[in-house]
């Protein structure tokens, strides 16, 4: 079955910039059913969705976060990547990435999750 | 502060019937359907609920959605042990330009 895989480093420096990869397996993140999304939660708080992509590259974006987010997708990888700039401690949280169905407009397959912090 | 309002925590006993609620505005749950996220301890979220009343396979029919104009409710009953997790909703907001928008997140604790 399809699953979902985050990958990155773990400590990011404040002011630096924070890179995570999200690898699709069992499943095309080609197909025309499905955009594709990170979505963060600091410790003990709930969840913030920060952008979304479909396999032809178009993007929405948090409005909060849009100034220092990029988002992007590689085909031939099965994969997706997330950018997020000039992080400081508030960035710390667990990134997941997940499929958002446009058929059920929802989030219904999740990866694990992966912690980062900001810290120098 | 979270755009969508829920219940911090709720609670109940094994074999009774809870509800969580989730209160928006009509630019999110008003106009657009609700989704339900359980999250168990240290895992990631997972699909509750969809399309306010709809159930993944695999979800056990305890659990019902629904929803009534700004305002949407989860509701469990046969309350199990295992039930006690997180609960989150969610919605699209069609303000600024579209979000995706999360309720806080209610803990269910079963006593």
């Amino acid at each position: 079955q399809l699953q979902l895989q985050e990958s990155g480093p773990g400590l990011v420096k404040p002011s630096e910039t924070l890179s995570l990869t999200c690898t699709v397996s069992g499943g095309s993140i080609s197909s025309s059913s499905y955009y594709w999304g990170w979505i963060r939660q600091p410790p003990g708080k709930g969840l913030e969705w920060i952008g979304s992509i479909y396999y032809s590259g178009s993007t929405y974006y948090n409005p909060s976060l849009k100034s220092r987010v990029t988002i992007s997708v590689d085909t031939s990888k099965n994969q997706f990547s997330l950018k997020l700039s000039s992080v400081t401690a508030a960035d710390t949280a667990v990134y997941y990435c997940a499929r958002l169905g446009l058929l059920r407009h929802a989030f219904d397959i999740w990866g694990q999750g992966t912690m980062v912090t900001v810290s120098s | 502060q979270s755009v969508l309002t829920q219940p911090p925590s709720a609670s109940g006993t094994p074999g009774q019937r809870v509800t969580i609620s989730c209160s928006g505005s009509s630019s999110n749950i008003g106009s657009n359907t609700v989704n339900w996220y359980q999250q168990l301890p240290g895992t990631a979220p997972k699909l509750l609920i969809y399309s306010n009343n709809q159930r993944p396979s695999g979800v056990p029919d305890r659990f019902s959605g629904s929803k009534s104009g700004t305002s949407a409710s989860l509701a469990i009953s046969g309350l199990q042990s295992e039930d006690e997790a997180d609960y989150y909703c969610a919605a699209w907001d069609d303000s600024l330009n579209g979000s995706w928008v999360f309720g806080g997140g209610t803990k269910l604790t079963v006593l």
